[in-house]
C-alpha cells in the first residue's frame, strides 16, 4: 500500500487560511469516508483534529476543518494563529489497513 | 487523563530483537483496538499492527513474520516483539488506541529504535 500524497510544507501569515491536500486512490481515500487528520508538535505524540473525513473531536478548535472529493482530503486551517505551526499527517482507513500520508510541515510567517 | 506511554527502545544491531511496551490508563483499555505506528527519521507515519479488543491482529506487509503484538488486559499493556531487526526499521514507535471508529483518539509520544552496528 502506498503512502498518501501531502505537500511537503505549506505557510501562510497569521489570520490567513490555508488548505493542505492529501492524494490516495479509490482504493483508500477514495473508497472510504475514513480520513483522519493528526497534528504533531515537534517531539510530541500525535493528536487527533479530524475523524471520518470533517468530525471534529470536542475540544478541537473549529478553525479546523475537513472535506473529501474524490480521492483527495483536504484539511483547512483558517484564522492561522502561531500556535498552528506543526506537522500535520492524513490517514485514510483501506479495509485491512491504514495508510499514512507523509507529512506537512506548516510554517506560521 | 489519558496516558499511553511507552518504553523499551535503544540500539540494536542487525538481525538483534526488541520488546516495545506500552502501558495505558485514562481509558477503557480493554475494549479498544491498540496500534503501533512507527515514524522513521525525517519520514512520514507508518502503520505497524493492530490488535483489536476481540483479539483480531493485523500486520504491515513490511513487518510480517518479523513482528509479534499482543496484549495484557490485565496490565492495560500493549507489547510489540521485534525480531530480525534491520535498519528499516529505525524509527520512533507510537502505540495508539482506537476506541470504535476507524481513526486513532489517543497516542503515545513513543520510543526510538535505531538499529545499527
Amino acid at each position: 500500500q502506498s503512502a498518501l500524497t501531502q505537500p511537503a510544507s505549506v505557510s501562510g501569515s497569521p489570520g490567513q487560511s490555508i488548505t493542505i491536500s492529501c492524494t490516495g486512490t479509490s482504493s483508500d481515500v477514495g473508497g472510504y469516508n475514513y480520513v483522519s487528520w493528526y497534528q504533531q508538535y515537534p517531539g510530541k505524540a500525535p493528536k487527533l483534529l479530524i475523524y471520518d473525513v470533517s468530525n471534529r473531536p470536542s475540544g478541537v478548535s473549529n478553525r479546523f476543518s475537513g472535506s473529501k472529493s474524490g480521492n483527495t482530503a483536504s484539511l483547512t486551517i483558517s484564522g492561522l494563529q502561531a500556535e498552528d505551526e506543526a506537522v500535520y499527517h492524513c490517514c485514510s482507513w483501506t479495509s485491512t489497513s491504514w495508510v499514512f500520508g507523509g507529512g506537512t510541515k506548516l510554517t506560521v510567517l | 487523563e489519558v496516558q499511553l506511554l511507552e518504553s523499551g527502545g535503544g540500539l540494536v544491531q542487525p538481525g538483534g530483537s526488541l520488546r516495545l511496551s506500552c502501558a495505558a490508563s485514562g481509558f477503557s483499555f480493554s475494549s479498544s483496538a491498540m496500534t503501533w505506528v512507527r515514524q522513521a527519521p525525517g519520514k512520514g507515519l507508518e502503520w505497524v499492527s493492530t490488535s483489536g479488543s476481540g483479539g483480531s491482529i493485523y500486520y504491515a506487509d513490511s513487518v510480517k513474520g518479523r513482528f509479534t503484538i499482543s496484549r495484557d488486559n490485565s496490565k492495560n499493556t500493549l507489547y510489540l516483539q521485534m525480531n530480525s531487526l534491520g535498519a528499516e526499521d529505525t524509527a520512533i514507535y507510537h502505540c495508539a488506541a482506537r476506541k470504535e471508529g476507524n481513526y486513532f483518539d489517543y497516542w503515545g509520544q513513543g520510543t526510538l529504535v535505531t538499529v545499527s552496528s
